[in-house]
């Protein structure tokens, strides 16, 4: 069975402030995905990484897949009110179904 | 392209009552679709794999009998939690695999369905 670990579970932080959300597991994945998602609604893709090392942009957010495809990071520059949310990281094993990490809370204050 | 969509978004029922969920794919094909539950401020629990024309796959702890679930085409599936209890209160959530992405990695995801049993 694989674990994603993710941490921090609880973030609440000032407008304008960075942030890392991790994503760790002693297993390699194909692919690893990244969710967003608001109370009441399903998760919303942000964005899918599959070659080891790969980074990816997305304005004030940066993923980084690592190089082992073991783990990935999702930091987040100058956070924004409208960036709250549940950030959840996703693996799969080469074809077969998602594996979920626990979740981020993030809480960005005016 | 790529919308999933789940109904109804909101229920409310009577303890012992049977509720039925549908999620569909609206502009693909999905070979398979998976039903997850989550509970406040947590993650996605994964219920069950179901693909078109073959019995569900369920989770370990997950009970076939209370959660029926038919994946009569490749479009939709339904999710019905028979004689539903308080404790089956949840925010249950659909997703499908598209038949052209030739794996279960990519899913698209429903809004959720929000259950209160009383």
């Amino acid at each position: 069975t694989q674990l994603l670990e993710q941490s921090p579970q609880f973030l609440s932080i000032q407008e304008g402030e960075n942030l890392t959300v991790y994503c760790n597991s002693s297993s390699v994945f194909s692919s690893l995905q990244w969710y967003r998602q608001e109370p009441g609604e399903g998760p919303v893709l942000l964005v899918t990484v599959v070659t080891g090392g790969e980074v990816k942009k997305l304005k004030r957010l940066t993923f980084q897949f690592g190089d082992a495809r073991k783990d990935s990071s999702l930091h987040i520059t100058a956070a924004q009110p409208g960036d709250t949310g549940l950030y959840l990281c996703a693996g799969a094993e080469y074809g077969n179904k998602l594996v979920f990490g626990a979740g981020t809370i993030l809480r960005v204050k005016s | 392209g790529a919308v999933v969509s789940q109904h109804p978004s909101r229920v409310i029922c009577k303890s012992g009552t049977s509720v039925k969920i549908e999620c569909r794919s609206l502009d693909f094909q999905a070979t398979t679709m998976f039903w997850y539950r989550q509970f406040p401020k947590q993650s996605l629990m994964l219920m069950a794999t179901s693909n078109e024309g073959s019995k569900a796959t369920y989770e370990q702890g997950v009970e076939k009998d209370k959660f029926l679930i038919n994946h009569a085409s490749l479009t939709l599936s339904t999710l019905t939690v028979t004689s539903a209890h308080p404790e089956d209160s949840s925010f249950y959530i659909c997703s499908a695999s598209p038949v052209l992405s030739g794996n279960q990695e990519t899913q698209y995801f429903g809004p959720g369905t929000r259950l209160l049993v009383l």
